[in-house]
């Protein structure tokens, strides 16, 4: 099983500024097999990014993906009030998916 | 529009019994392979099941093989999952999700049902 881990575990940010996110694998995800979600409170999580850097379907171009074997990035260029959410990677290169516990982006 | 709605949560006892269904609109729902996620609140996404598009493979997560079964009725548009021998631990928010059609991410999911297990 690959293990996913997002650092950081909260990100204290102000609107207009650069979100970075990360999302580190146990073991090498194969043809950058990684997506990115964003989840807001109650409600379930929205694809943002898949095959590591590919914006899903109606995702602005502020939410930018990249990254490889075991290290990949979810970078928001510019905060928008209703960024702030959790973030979660994921892996698809293997049949046992995994999920990263995820990234809270929250208000500083 | 794809929709995903799920139904059939509740608050069950340990050892208990519980069926979750998920119906699919707005889409071909028997050419996708489906999933079950479930999320503890406050807590990560951890994956559970899934069934390819006509049921014929099926993978579970060790920490439901055995207990849990996935289902899917492609003439009702329906996937279910039966949750027999019910722990504290699964008590959680379970999500249905479509498989791309392209790839392995997952490009729709339900509104989630909560499953409370406790006595």
């Amino acid at each position: 099983e690959i293990v996913l881990t997002q650092s950081p575990a909260t990100l204290s940010l102000s609107p207009g500024e650069r979100a970075t996110l990360s999302c580190g694998a146990s073991q090498s995800v194969s043809n950058r097999c990684l997506a990115w979600y964003q989840q807001k409170p109650g409600l379930a999580p929205r694809l943002l990014i898949y095959d590591a850097s590919i914006r899903a379907t109606g995702i602005p171009d502020r939410f930018s993906g990249s990254g490889s074997g075991t290290d990949f990035t979810l970078t928001i260029s510019s905060l928008e009030p209703e960024d702030f959410a959790v973030y979660h990677c994921q892996q698809y290169s293997t049949s046992l998916w995994t999920f990263g516990q995820g990234t809270k982006v929250e208000i500083k | 529009e794809v929709q995903l709605v799920e139904s059939g949560g509740g608050l069950v006892q340990p050892g208990g019994s519980l069926r979750l269904s998920c119906a699919a609109s707005g889409f071909t729902f028997r050419s996708y392979w489906m999933h079950w996620v479930r999320q503890v609140p406050g807590k990560g996404l951890v994956w559970v099941s899934r069934m390819n598009s006509d049921g014929s493979s099926i993978l579970y997560a060790d920490s439901v093989k055995g207990r849990f079964t996935i289902s899917r009725d492609n003439a009702k548009n329906t996937l279910y999952l039966q949750m027999n021998s019910l722990r504290v631990e699964d008590t959680a928010v379970y999500y249905c999700a479509r498989r791309s059609g392209s790839g392995g991410w997952f490009d729709s999911w339900g509104q989630g049902a909560l499953v409370t297990v406790s006595s």
